[in-house]
């Protein structure tokens, strides 16, 4: 069944550590975006990618780094987490010409 | 500045009414509109996406509406179930309907109760 799949589900992790979030998606999307989301607040694009090789940063100052080297997978790094790193991570693909998004189930990640 | 707007911000009903959610925007130019709903702690799932020619678009109890002269865009929920309990987004799209650039509203958040 065609997806899009993010883990870690939950992550709690020290000041300081290096993480990457995976996310991938098994529909083909050229499109696909990292969002971010604080607890009853609207979602705020981070970074996007129009295909392989292809990163932009969103509209929302992040100090996390993507990558795009298969069409599939999408994965988003912290080299060194901190506290205000701490939220919710959802990633989201969509098809060129089309205006439907599909999420990921997200990544609550909580950094002590 | 380009801004998306819900209401109410909350929602307590009981299992089996209908209700209304709101959505006001200030996006221009406007490409379409789309309705979410979002699980607690989960991705948000997409219901409806409307175009500026479209005014009314059903998906099961769902029925979205939008007033592209006034801006403004409701979603009805008919029969309510305890699986609507969720928060709900209101989610435009400007510019030549450019995928990254989507406005979200915080939601709604509607309590279903039995």
């Amino acid at each position: 069944e065609a997806d899009i799949y993010q883990t870690p589900r939950y992550l709690v992790i020290g000041t300081g550590k290096k993480i990457t979030l995976e996310c991938s998606q098994t529909m083909g999307h050229d499109k696909m975006y990292w969002y971010q989301q604080d607890p009853g607040m609207e979602l705020h694009l981070i970074h996007y990618s129009y295909g392989v090789n292809s990163t932009e940063k969103g509209d929302l100052s992040s100090e996390s780094t993507v990558s795009r080297i298969r069409t599939e997978h999408f994965p988003l790094t912290l080299e060194s987490a901190r506290p205000s790193h701490t939220s919710q991570y959802l990633c989201a693909s969509s098809e060129i010409g089309y205006y439907g998004y599909t999420f990921g189930s997200g990544t609550r990640l909580t950094v002590v | 500045k380009n801004q998306v707007e819900q209401s109410p911000q909350s929602l307590i009903i009981l299992e089996g009414k209908n209700c209304t959610l709101q959505c006001n925007y200030t996006v221009s130019p406007f490409s379409n509109l789309r309705w979410y709903k979002q699980d607690t702690g989960r991705g948000p799932v997409s219901l409806t996406i409307m175009t500026f020619s479209e005014n009314t678009k059903s998906n099961g109890r769902y029925t979205a509406t939008l007033d592209a002269d006034t801006k403004q865009s409701s979603l009805h929920i008919t029969a309510s179930q305890l699986s609507d309990s969720a928060s709900y987004i209101c989610v435009v799209s400007g510019e030549g309907g450019a995928t990254n650039k989507l406005i979200f509203g915080t939601g709604t958040l509607l309590a279903v109760q039995p």
